[in-house]
């Protein structure tokens, strides 16, 4: 299958500073890709959804403004985590798909904790 | 709108028993159905899939076929492995009926154990 690439895996940081978290479709054009926020449990929470050179569509009750999405390219999407809390702390998982695909490619997921 | 439920987990079994995970769906177009797997500290990815009624997917040992008449896409195998312990998703991608872009709906997984 395609293969989506999500950078760091694993991230600390202090509270109130701001994470970027990347994710990079490797071998096939991700019109859309989504983030979804994995809670304990493992239920997925989508947050939003992209689309190359579109603004992102926010799920309700995720703050566009603390998680920041940008889909400049067709290979890669950012998720900024601006002024981390520890509520913040999270696993963070990307997927992308292409223009005819209904599958989505997964990340490999950003553990994120914020201290 | 659409939603995908999953029985509750942890399923805990012994190596090489046979393994049912119920998954049953509502949509309101065609929706293409999927197995995503995650084992412990890793993303998701894909087991099998069936994108009209009837079909079959298979991977791994694993199978499940899109029943459309019981709306259901029960997953199984015949005799799972230690290796085969992580979390299971049931999912499906529909296209909404005002148009735009497919958007996967997952349920809320289902842990497996297998012992050995």
């Amino acid at each position: 299958g395609a293969v989506v690439s999500q950078h760091p895996s694993r991230v600390i940081c202090k509270s109130g500073t701001s994470v970027k978290i990347e994710c990079r479709s490797l071998d096939f054009q991700a019109t859309t890709m989504f983030w979804y926020r994995q809670f304990p449990k493992q239920s997925l929470m989508l947050m939003a959804t992209s689309n190359e050179g579109s603004k992102a569509t926010y799920e309700q009750g995720v703050e566009k403004d603390k998680f920041l999405i940008n889909h400049a390219s067709l290979t890669l999407s950012t998720l900024t985590v601006t002024s981390a809390h520890p509520e913040d702390s999270s696993f963070y998982i990307c997927s992308a798909r292409g223009p005819r695909n209904t599958e989505a490619f997964f990340g490999q997921g950003t553990r994120l904790t914020v201290v | 709108g659409d939603s995908v439920t999953q029985m509750e987990g942890p399923v805990t079994l012994s190596e090489e028993a046979f393994l049912t995970i119920n998954c049953t769906y509502t949509a309101t177009g065609y929706p293409s159905l999927f197995w995503y797997v995650q084992y412990p500290g890793e993303g998701l990815q894909l087991l099998l899939k069936a994108t009209k009624a009837d079909d079959k997917g298979s991977n791994k040992g694993f199978e499940a076929t899109y029943r459309k008449e019981t709306t259901s896409f029960h997953l199984e195998k015949g005799s799972v492995q230690v290796s085969d312990s992580a979390v299971y998703f049931c999912a499906l991608s529909d296209r909404p009926a005002s148009g735009g872009s497919y958007i996967p709906t997952f349920g809320r997984g289902t842990s497996l154990i297998v012992h050995p």
